[in-house]
């Protein structure tokens, strides 16, 4: 069976500081995985993927994750958080059923 | 220019009716897919189409009927509503079917049960 957790339901931080969200996931193999970002009364809108290569993946508006295998973790980040940053944030996960499972989301709070 | 639309953007209904979302993508992806999005914040695929054939049915009461009248198109019929439909219902596309695909959301319908 495949997960993902999100550990942090609520992140606060102020306008300019750096950021992490935090993603773990559960999958026998080499998993599909994702960051997408939702705007209060929006839709989902991906922010960046990963699949192979280069574990380090780059994704609109300034965002980044990194892949680390050793500890099952795709945590998003980014320098420097504006205050259009705040939204929900999910990690999802598609293996090979193409079945995908979203984390619980993050909420992102900032603060001016 | 909407990638993915959907109407209503709200519904508020009594117990026990029946009611529909339509959902179009214009796009020209093969694959739609239906999410429940709950009061928690839970996204959890319900159903998927791949050119009009149905390919993802998760665990949903049989109360939950969606129709492919083409590929561009996916709605979802809901009968004898309860309490426990309320939630907020996205329909996304892809290009394909595969794993590693994006999906593009909708801006979801608000369905409230009274």
């Amino acid at each position: 069976a495949q997960s993902v957790t999100q550990p942090d339901i609520h992140i606060t931080v102020s306008e300019g500081a750096s950021l992490e969200l935090r993603c773990n996931y559960s999958y026998g193999a080499t998993p599909y995985l994702f960051w997408y970002v939702q705007s209060p009364g929006q839709g989902l809108q991906l922010l960046l993927k990963y699949f192979s290569g280069d574990t380090l993946v780059q994704g609109i508006k300034g965002f980044e994750a990194e892949f680390k295998r050793s500890q099952s973790s795709f945590n998003l980040r980014k320098p420097s958080v504006h205050w259009s940053d705040a939204a929900e944030y999910f990690c999802a996960l598609s293996g090979g059923s193409y079945i995908p499972t979203f984390g619980r989301g993050t909420s992102l709070i900032v603060h001016p | 220019d909407t990638a993915v639309s959907q109407t209503p953007k709200y519904l508020v209904t009594q117990m026990g009716n029946d009611k529909s979302i339509k959902c179009e993508q214009n796009l020209g992806h093969d694959t739609m897919y239906w999410y429940k999005q709950d009061s928690k914040k839970f996204l959890k695929i319900m159903f998927s189409y791949n050119n009009k054939e149905l390919i993802i049915n998760e665990t949903v009461p049989n109360r939950f009927s969606p129709k492919s009248p083409d590929k561009a198109h996916l709605n979802l019929h809901i009968n004898s509503l309860e309490l426990g439909d309320s939630a907020v219902y996205f329909c996304a596309s892809s290009q394909f079917s595969g794993a590693e695909e994006t999906q593009y959301f909708g801006p979801g319908t608000r369905l409230l049960v009274l």
